[in-house]
This record gives C-alpha cells, sequence and structure tokens, in this order.
C-alpha cells in the first residue's frame, strides 16, 4: 500500500519568513495529493490540494508543488505569521481508492 | 463547519464496554469516510461508504469495529469489547468541492478507555 513520508516533524520559523514542508510517495499510482492544517483540539482542515495531471498550485501564501518522477510534494507558506502555527499533514490517495495516506506531520511554529 | 456532525463529542468507557459514535452530514453526500487519529499521529483510514455500500475497510478495522449507513445519509461506528489502545479521535469525513477528491472532516468524537 502507499506510504507516505513527511519532514521536518517540527520547523520553527522567524514570523514573515517561508516555511517548506516535504513529503514523498510511495505507490506511483497515487494521483491526489492534499495538505491539512490542524489547530491544538481541532480537527484537520484542508487548505491546499494538488493532483497528478498538475506540478504546482498556489493560493494565496500557501502552494504546493509536485514532482512525479522523484515522487515528493511540498507545502510552501510564505510570508509566515503567528497564526499560522500548526501541525500540518500531508497525504496521498491512490488512484480508483478514495483511502488518504497520512504523513506523522509537522509542527510548525511562527514566532513573532 | 464543514457540514457534518458527529455525536458525541468525547466519550469516555471502560475497558470491556460497547461504544458507537454516529456521523451525520448536514446534506447528502453519496461518499461517507471514517478516519482515527491518535495523539501525534496522522489520520488513519478506517474505511468508506458510497452510499449504504460499505466499499473499502483498512486492517485496522479488526473484527470488534463494525460501521454502517443502513439509508445512506448518518453512519454509525461501533467499537466492542473496547481496549485502553481504542483510544483515540474518531473522525467522520465527507467529499465537498468541485471534483469531489476533497475530504472534509467533521469535529470528530473523542474516546478515552479506562
Amino acid at each position: 500500500g502507499e506510504n507516505v513520508e513527511q519532514h521536518p516533524s517540527t520547523l520553527s520559523v522567524q514570523e514573515g519568513d517561508s516555511a517548506v514542508i516535504k513529503c514523498t510517495y510511495s505507490d506511483s499510482a497515487s494521483n491526489y495529493f492534499p495538505w491539512y492544517k490542524q489547530e491544538l483540539g481541532k480537527r484537520p482542515q484542508l487548505i491546499i490540494d494538488i493532483r497528478s495531471n498538475v506540478g504546482e498550485k498556489k493560493d494565496q501564501r500557501i502552494a504546493v508543488t509536485l514532482n512525479k518522477t522523484a515522487k515528493h510534494f511540498s507545502l510552501h507558506i510564505t510570508e509566515t505569521q503567528p497564526e499560522d502555527s500548526a501541525v500540518y499533514f500531508c497525504a496521498g490517495q491512490r488512484a480508483g481508492s478514495y483511502q488518504l495516506t497520512f504523513g506523522k506531520g509537522t509542527k510548525l511554529s511562527v514566532i513573532p | 463547519d464543514t457540514g457534518v456532525s458527529q455525536d458525541p463529542r468525547h466519550k469516555i468507557t471502560k475497558r470491556g464496554q460497547n461504544v458507537t459514535f454516529r456521523c451525520d452530514p448536514i446534506s447528502e453526500h453519496n461518499r461517507l469516510y471514517w478516519y482515527r487519529q491518535t495523539l501525534g499521529q496522522g489520520p488513519e483510514f478506517l474505511t468508506y461508504f458510497q452510499n449504504e455500500a460499505q466499499l473499502e475497510k483498512s486492517r485496522l478495522l479488526s473484527d470488534r469495529f463494525s460501521a454502517e449507513r443502513p439509508k445512506g445519509s448518518f453512519s454509525t461506528l461501533e467499537i466492542q469489547r473496547t481496549e485502553q489502545g481504542d483510544s483515540a479521535m474518531y473522525l467522520c469525513a465527507i467529499p465537498r468541492g468541485e471534483g469531489r477528491y476533497e475530504q472534509y472532516f467533521g469535529p470528530g468524537t473523542r474516546l478515552t478507555v479506562t
């Protein structure tokens, strides 16, 4: 089955700096890759996603890139703000399945 | 608000007891998913329904777990003979958005087995 690895597990950045979180996946048949943000005690919230037919997608300060050949995808947050502090999870979904396989998460701390 | 409610929000039970959780989408969705999230980990897929039919089941879903979606609307997840390792957040998710790939989580039911 699919295996998704995520790193780093923790990341601290100064407010205004950029943050990058990287994930790799094992199943070349995977074609959908969402990113979730989870604040303490709350549900994971979908913040951006990408499908395998595109290489990059951007939404305001967040962007996701996908390299199908290398089987890795990344989340980029620019101009970080304290409210970006949370745990971020990447996930992969195999074509033909609706099962999401999640990474172990990255705890992002934005220092004011 | 992602358009799905879960009940109860918290459940404390003693080892060996049975528990049942409910997931209620506000509007009709043909697909419904269950995940489990333990502390410090990402959500883990449990099962998925297409209308009333349970189409995918994870190996995590042991014979003590059963899920139903009798009318293709709400869903229940039952755990029999609970164990301390069952302590987790149980999340229900529904599809939304243009492509229907997206999965949006409900608030979850936090289970504590003592």
